[in-house]
């Protein structure tokens, strides 16, 4: 199994700009989870998904983050316009639904910078 | 407010001796305690959990530790490796819920 695929795996752009990440969870994961990992906040949820509807985004800080899960196979993360403060790991995680499904699969992260 | 805490951001251990990494939360509705492993540009990974109706889980070379009265669970490394330097996640869930809330990590660093 290919895991949990992101892109892209670094991100550079400068403030005001549209930024989308993508995820590829894992094949048969029904939950799909968004985190973003700062020094000052540690990693926090922003948005999760189960059968690609969204459950809970009370994490997403703004109006300028969505998320959308249009099937089982992907979902995107966009932030519009990007600021110097959205400069964070952003990692995508799949579960698979049933026990144990709290145990999330985490892909390897995207590095945005915000200049 | 922080649920999940992990106090001490770092800690160094020589190699072969016990690493204890301490892990305190707030809420009483927490029922699934996970530790999870990450190391530089990697995602994190699943190491161990623990329900609320145990005390204690073991793994190999890992322990969990769970004291609901204190709230608070610990993970015991034993022997410590090298290739056990990364930064540990305390986490919890709760309620049949989906979501981990994490805590803010501790960055393990052992000495050779």
């Amino acid at each position: 199994d290919a895991g949990v695929i992101q892109s892209p795996r670094h991100e550079v752009t400068e403030m005001g700009q549209e930024v989308t990440l993508r995820c590829k969870p894992i094949s048969g994961h029904n939950s799909l989870f968004w985190y973003r990992q700062t020094m000052m906040r540690g990693l926090e949820l922003l948005i999760y998904f189960n059968n690609n509807v969204p459950i809970d985004d009370s994490g997403m800080p703004e109006d300028r983050f969505s998320a959308k899960m249009p099937n089982a196979s992907f979902s995107t993360l966009k932030i519009q316009p990007s600021e110097p403060r959205d400069s964070a790991v952003y990692f995508c995680a799949s579960s698979p639904r049933g026990a144990p499904s709290y145990e999330q699969y985490f892909g390897p992260g995207t590095r945005l910078t915000v200049t | 407010d922080q649920q999940v805490k992990q106090n001490s951001p770092s800690l160094s251990v020589q190699e072969g001796r016990i690493s204890i990494l301490n892990c305190d939360y707030t809420n009483s509705m927490f029922d699934y305690f996970l530790w999870y492993k990450k190391y530089p540009a990697e995602g994190p990974t699943f190491l161990i959990s623990i329900s609320s109706i145990k005390d204690k889980n073991e793994d190999g070379r890992f322990t969990v530790f769970l004291n609901k009265s204190a709230k608070h669970l610990s993970l015991h490394i034993v022997p410590s490796q090298p290739g056990d330097s990364a930064v540990y996640f305390c986490a919890a869930s709760g309620n049949r819920d989906d979501k981990i809330i994490f805590g803010k990590g501790t960055r393990l660093h052992i000495l050779p």
